[in-house]
C-alpha cells in the first residue's frame, strides 16, 4: 500500500531534549517536505526536498533542521525543543514539487513542556 | 512571504444545499495551485491539482476554477452532504521557488 509514515504520532517531551520524528514513504517520491499546523494558520512549510542530499527551508524553518540522506526517508530534527514547537506536524511527499499532488503522513503531534 | 487567503473561515450549510468558496494568490509567478479535502484526525487528500489559467477540474460532486491572471481559484460542491464536512485547503506553488504555500482553510459543516 502507497503511504507516508511517521513517528511517533504523539510524544510529550520537556524543554532542551533532542527529538527526531521520521518520515518514509514508499512510492519511489522525489520530493518531501514537513509542515506544521497551529490553530487558525493552516499548514505551514518547515523544510522541504527536491531530492537526496537536496534540502531547502520553508516558511519556519528555525528550530528544526533535516536530513535527506535516503530518497525514502526525511527526518525532522529538533535539536532542542521549546514550547512555541508544540504543534501537530506533517510530513508529505510527491513526484516532484511542480509535478502533482502531495501525499501526508498521518500527523505527529507533539507537545513541550 | 507570499500570502494566501482563503474565505470565508468557515461555513455551515444544510445538506442539499451547493455552496462555494474562495481560494486567492499572488496573480505573479504561477506555478499551479492544489485543492485538499481534510477531515477531522485524518490527514489532508488532493482533490485538485490546477496548472493552466481557465482550468476547471470536476471530481463528482466537488469542481473548481481557476483564474491566474486576477489570482483566485472556486471550489464548488453540488448538493453539499454531512460527509463533506471537512476543511477545504488550497495551497500555491509560485515558480520564484518550490515552497507551498497553503491558505488557513475553510471549514464546511453539512447539518443533515
Amino acid at each position: 500500500e502507497a503511504q507516508v509514515t511517521q513517528n511517533p504520532r504523539y510524544l510529550i517531551t520537556v524543554t532542551g531534549k533532542k527529538l527526531t520524528v521520521t518520515c518514509s514513504q514508499n512510492m519511489n517520491h522525489e520530493y518531501m517536505s514537513w509542515y506544521r499546523q497551529d490553530p487558525g494558520l493552516g499548514l505551514r512549510q518547515i523544510y522541504y526536498s527536491m531530492n537526496v542530499e537536496v534540502t531547502d527551508k520553508g516558511d519556519v524553518p528555525e528550530g528544526y533542521k533535516v536530513s535527506r540522506k535516503e530518497k525514502r526517508n526525511f527526518p525532522l530534527i529538533l535539536e532542542s525543543p521549546s514550547p512555541n514547537q508544540t504543534s501537530l506536524y506533517f510530513c508529505a511527499s510527491s513526484l516532484g514539487v511542480l509535478a502533482g499532488e502531495l501525499f501526508f503522513g498521518e500527523g505527529s503531534r507533539l507537545t513541550v513542556l | 512571504i507570499l500570502n494566501v487567503e482563503q474565505s470565508p473561515q468557515s461555513l455551515h450549510v444544510q445538506e442539499g444545499d451547493s455552496t462555494n468558496f474562495t481560494c486567492s494568490f499572488p496573480s505573479s509567478n504561477f506555478y499551479a495551485l492544489h485543492w485538499y479535502r481534510w477531515e477531522t484526525a485524518k490527514s489532508p487528500e488532493a482533490l485538485f491539482v490546477m496548472t493552466l489559467n481557465g482550468d476547471e477540474k470536476k471530481k463528482g460532486r466537488i469542481s473548481a476554477t481557476l483564474n491566474t491572471k486576477e489570482g483566485y481559484s472556486y471550489l464548488y460542491i453540488k448538493g453539499s452532504q454531512p460527509e463533506d464536512s471537512a476543511t477545504y485547503l488550497c495551497a500555491f506553488i509560485g515558480t520564484g521557488g518550490f515552497k507551498t504555500i497553503f491558505g488557513a482553510g475553510t471549514r464546511l459543516f453539512v447539518k443533515a
